[in-house]
This record gives C-alpha cells, sequence and structure tokens, in this order.
C-alpha cells in the first residue's frame, strides 16, 4: 500500500494564481481531512470528508475549496493565493470513526509571493 | 469551544532517561478522544497513542505511556527510556463531535547523546 500520497512536495505561487493540491489514499478509508500547520500555531483543520460526496468545513475554510468524488481523492483547491495561505499542507485519513488513527501525507510546502 | 494547551515549547532529555509532556485541554463534549502525535524531522506525522475519554484506564504503547485526568483535563505523555530517533514535535490532540479534532501548538523535544 502506497498509504496517503500527496502532489505537488513543493510549490510556489504567485498572489492570485489558483492552484489543486492533490491527496489520495488507497487503504479504503471513509474519512480524509486536510490540515495546514504553520509555525506555533500547530495543526488546523481546513476541511474534511466523512465519505463520497460529502464534505464539511473545518476550523479555518476560507480561500479553500474541495469536493469528494470517489473514496480514495480528495484535492483541496485554492481559488485565488493569498500570502496568508503560506503553509505546510497536510492531508490525512482513517477509518469511520472518530478513535482510529489518522494516517498523513508527507506534506505540501507552499509559497506565495 | 474547544481547545487544546500544550504549556511547553521546547524540551530535551538524556537518552535513557525518562521525560513527560503536558497537555491540558477544554471541551464541552461528554464523548471525545485524545491522541498524541509524533512529528519528526522528516514531517511525517505518527500516532504515538491514544486514550477514549469513557476509560479511566491510562493508555500504554511500549516506552510511551498516558497520565489522563479527565477531571482536571490532562493528558500528559510519559516517554521512558529515551531514545535517540524519540527527537520530534510532539502533537497533542481532541477528537469529538462528527469530526472535530484541534491539536495542540506542540512540544519540540530534543534527546541528548
Amino acid at each position: 500500500n502506497a498509504g496517503v500520497t500527496q502532489t505537488p512536495k513543493f510549490q510556489v505561487l504567485k498572489t492570485g494564481q489558483s492552484m489543486t493540491l492533490q491527496c489520495a489514499q488507497d487503504m479504503n478509508h471513509e474519512y480524509m481531512s486536510w490540515y495546514r500547520q504553520d509555525p506555533g500555531m500547530g495543526l488546523r483543520l481546513i476541511h474534511y470528508s466523512v465519505g463520497a460526496g460529502i464534505t464539511d468545513q473545518g476550523e479555518v475554510p476560507n480561500g479553500y475549496n474541495v469536493s469528494r468524488s470517489t473514496t480514495e481523492d480528495f484535492p483541496l483547491r485554492l481559488l485565488s493565493a493569498a500570502p496568508s495561505q503560506t503553509s505546510v499542507y497536510f492531508c490525512a485519513s482513517s477509518y469511520d470513526t472518530l478513535d482510529n488513527e489518522q494516517y498523513f501525507g508527507p506534506g505540501t510546502r507552499l509559497t506565495v509571493t | 469551544a474547544q481547545t487544546v494547551t500544550q504549556s511547553q515549547p521546547e524540551m530535551s532529555v538524556q537518552e535513557a532517561e525518562t521525560v513527560t509532556l503536558s497537555c491540558t485541554y477544554d471541551t464541552s463534549e461528554s464523548n471525545y478522544y485524545l491522541f498524541w502525535y509524533k512529528q519528526p524531522p522528516s514531517r511525517q506525522m505518527i500516532l504515538v497513542i491514544r486514550q477514549e475519554a469513557y476509560k479511566q484506564q491510562n493508555a500504554t504503547e511500549n516506552r510511551f505511556s498516558v497520565n489522563f485526568q479527565k477531571a482536571a483535563k490532562s493528558f500528559s505523555l510519559k516517554i521512558s527510556d529515551s531514545q535517540l530517533g524519540d527527537t520530534a514535535m510532539y502533537f497533542c490532540a481532541v477528537a469529538s463531535g462528527t469530526y472535530k479534532y484541534i491539536f495542540g501548538t506542540g512540544t519540540r523535544l530534543k534527546v541528548l547523546a
């Protein structure tokens, strides 16, 4: 199993540009989520999905869109990048109860200039 | 609001010694789960240990154990026989509701040879 994969590993964007961060998992997990990690702030939940076709907002959803058309994939779209979105982004997946371990991808380091 | 506080930004410990990382939390939920995740320099997030709030018995995983004090809303992590590979950032997290994950700001642990 590849686990949770994320692409790209690094990305530099200019303010106003849009892009999609890709996330895929091959463990047949129902739950998937996106976090951002900023220095001194831990991980903050952006969006999550409890199954294909179902998404909801987390703690910091503004400026991001998600969709979940398949169990395996959960892309994160930045609509119009801003310097405040400079961060490391992690995708995670887990089985369908909260007590289960989250499996994290390797992260994407995004810089917006 | 659900909050998680890790009051020790950095700690160090000698190899083979024992160290305790503190975590306090606040939640209005009656059913919730507590986690410690480790993030080594590779940036990969790895589950260390988990605790169900309804269980009074403290969780243990090999050299890792927790001291869960529900009334005090405290969830500390004890690492025994510290190893160089334990050097990492450690995050405490609380999960409740549909998908409400809140992470602390982390404690950077350095194990000294």
